[in-house]
């Protein structure tokens, strides 16, 4: 079946480093979405991507949507304790349709 | 601003028996989704609703129905629960539009003993 597959899995980084992960797809996707999720509570939304090549920012974090649309990146700057989580990318599974599927997390520790 | 409610946040069932989970859409959204997250793993795509009507449906077992109320909220009927069942259960919620980017409540944690 139809996967996304996120890198790097996990990843622990000292605090005030920049942080970068990426999502692929075998397929096309016209939406990106980023979410991050804390242990016991929901994703929340980080950035919504919508067009090939769209270049996307939201305070500290920048992601991209890339030209093939079979992937997107993710940039945290300068990070902090409270990154800490699991990074999860997310896209509808065909265009226009409500079935969205989830990559497979990367779980970012931060070290202060 | 108002979020997606999730109710109860923390259920606890036995085996054979059966549960109602409970989301309340972020007022004016036409759209929920529901999600199954195992511990360590990504959220599971079950089952979609817009306006009411069955959108999308992915790997909900037949044991499971659902159903959009008309004030657009969600109920998530669980019946013969078994051990496998207990994980994190997550609405999500978005407006009618196609690809409009889903938020997501709090989770309901249901644990089969």
């Amino acid at each position: 079946g139809q996967q996304l597959n996120q890198s790097p899995q996990s990843m622990f980084i000292q605090e005030g480093e920049d942080v970068s992960m990426n999502c692929t797809s075998s397929s096309i996707f016209n939406t990106w979405l980023w979410y991050k999720q804390d242990p016991g509570e929901g994703p929340v939304l980080l950035i919504a991507l919508y067009k090939a090549g769209e270049l996307t920012s939201n305070g500290r974090l920048t992601a991209q949507f890339g030209i093939t649309r079979k992937d997107s990146f993710l940039n945290i700057s300068a990070s902090i304790p409270s990154d800490v989580g699991i990074y999860f990318c997310a896209g509808p599974v065909v265009s226009g349709t409500y079935k969205y599927i989830f990559g497979t997390g990367t779980r970012l520790k931060v070290l202060a | 601003a108002a979020g997606v409610i999730q109710s109860p946040r923390h259920l606890i069932k036995e085996k054979r028996e059966t549960a109602t989970l409970k989301c309340y859409p972020i007022p004016r959204h036409d759209t929920v989704y529901w999600y199954q997250q195992g511990p360590g793993q990504d959220p599971q795509f079950l089952i979609s609703f817009y306006e009411k009507m069955q959108s999308d449906k992915g790997s909900i077992p037949d044991r499971f129905s659902a159903q959009q109320f008309s004030d657009y909220h969600s109920e998530l009927n669980m019946s013969s629960l078994e051990l496998g069942d207990s994980a994190l259960y997550f609405c999500a919620s978005s407006l009618g539009q196609r690809n409009q980017p889903q938020h997501f409540g709090d989770g309901t944690r249901l644990s089969i003993l």
